[in-house]
């Protein structure tokens, strides 16, 4: 088990610029997530999925659009890229069991918007 | 909406017992109680979870209050390896996009 992989592990982009960041996992979770996380602070959720075709909005959805179009794949897209966009970013899945619920985080991708 | 309060950061010596705790003043009745642990450069990891009384597995203790308003980690002799932070969360399978990590608990061991 792979567990949750993310591609690519660190990018540079150019202010407007687009690109997509892939979340994978091989768990068969149905929960997917995607956190920014800035220097010092917490975690911040951007967008979720509880389910194969379906997407919600979180915390600090705006700049950013996300697709779940096969149950293992979460993409993370950013079509203009903005310097406040720099940040690490990490995808999450999660299952349930009753009421509790455990994520497992990928490794983390490392953005920076010049 | 249950928010977490959990001190900014703590010290402590290798060997030392660790206890940090969280208050969650408004937790639900179906909320349960989770700690993660991040280290630089990685996402975080699960710990332990909880509902009330006790939990216990081998990396940690979760102590849990009549209450629930709060709960303590603890940590059974650290490491340096220990150094992390610690993150407490509350919520239920119905919050998903209600889950927040917060800024967390920088716990620094000392030699």
């Amino acid at each position: 088990n792979a567990g949750v992989t993310q591609t690519p592990k660190f990018r540079v982009l150019k202010t407007g610029q687009s690109m997509t960041l892939l979340c994978a996992q091989d768990m068969n979770h149905e929960y997917m997530y995607w956190y920014r996380q800035d220097p010092g602070m917490g975690l911040r959720l951007i967008h979720y999925s509880v389910g194969e075709g379906t997407t919600a909005k979180g915390e600090v959805p705006d700049g950013y659009n996300v697709s779940r179009l096969k149950k293992q794949n979460f993409l993370l897209g950013l079509e203009s890229a903005a310097p406040s966009q720099t940040s690490v970013y990490f995808c999450a899945s999660s299952y349930l069991r009753e009421y509790q619920e455990t994520q497992y985080f990928g490794p983390g991708t490392r953005l920076l918007v010049l | 909406l249950a928010k977490t309060t959990q001190p900014i950061s703590m010290d402590s010596y290798e060997g030392q017992e660790v206890n940090i705790t969280c208050s969650h003043n408004n937790i639900a009745t179906n909320d349960y109680i989770t700690w993660y642990q991040q280290f630089p450069s990685q996402g975080p990891r699960f710990i332990i979870q909880g509902y009330k009384t006790k939990v216990t597995n081998e990396v940690a203790s979760l102590f849990i209050p009549a209450d629930r308003k709060s709960s303590t980690l603890s940590l059974p002799r650290v490491s340096l390896s220990d150094t992390a932070v610690y993150y407490c969360l509350v919520g239920d399978d119905s919050s998903a996009s209600k889950i927040i990590f917060g800024s967390g608990t920088r716990l620094s061991i000392r030699p």
